[in-house]
């Protein structure tokens, strides 16, 4: 299985919404990393956490809040976004920092 | 001046053409990532290097660690390969991402 899966696909949201975006793995990779990408940009690094310790943060807004449940499964919670914030995010895993596997994306509109 | 360069920005030919894309980089790497994202979003990785040369069907990855520079070639190129080509490159503790190459072959 060389699959990172992603839930759900498409999101629309309000500013004062909460919501969560999922990511799992089943390739028993200990390295997972979100990234946030606007259209026809290159890929912004988010988050990475490394064996379930958060070990980057670029500086992303409070308002993005990542957890890891376990090694396998990935989440970033959204609260009180704004348009600017609409994108589409890509999770990403890989083993030792190495080669990393890509999921779908979940595409993001706040309205 | 951007830390990782790719060349060309866009680049269109026709099918069975030959195609190289570039990335020259100006910081120190452990390694270089090779990716494609086609229209929809999908990121798949290609290749990772750290020195010397990875084929993978009509793909070929080049890296010049001292010329901080990696090409990637394709061969008998099809329009089902057209798509944005990224290099990405991993420093310390950081990934720095080209801004990439949008790719359209020709039928």
């Amino acid at each position: 299985d060389t699959e990172v899966t992603q839930t759900p696909k498409h999101l629309v949201m309000g500013m004062t919404n909460k919501k969560s975006l999922k990511c799992e793995q089943h390739m028993g990779h200990r390295a997972m990393y979100w990234y946030k990408q606007k259209a026809k940009k290159p890929p912004e690094l988010m988050f990475v956490y490394s064996y379930e310790k958060l070990s980057i943060n670029e500086s992303v807004p409070s308002r993005f809040s990542p957890e890891c449940p376990n090694s396998s499964l990935l989440n970033l919670h959204l609260h009180a976004l704004q348009p600017e914030d609409s994108a589409l995010y890509l999770c990403a895993s890989s083993q030792e920092l190495d080669t990393q596997y890509f999921g779908p994306g979940t595409r993001l509109t706040v309205l | 001046k951007n830390e990782v360069e790719q060349s060309p920005q866009n680049l269109t030919a026709q099918e069975g053409e030959f195609i190289t894309i570039n990335c020259s980089y100006s910081v120190g790497i452990s390694a270089l990532h090779w990716l494609q994202q086609h229209p929809g979003g999908g990121i798949v990785s290609l290749f990772m290097l750290s020195s010397g040369k990875k084929k993978h069907g009509r793909l070929i990855a080049t890296i010049n660690i001292q010329e901080k520079h990696s090409s990637l070639h394709i061969t008998a190129s099809h329009p089902r390969d057209s798509a944005v080509y990224i290099c990405a490159v991993r420093g310390d503790d950081k990934i720095i991402f080209g801004k990439g190459t949008r790719l359209h072959i020709l039928p």
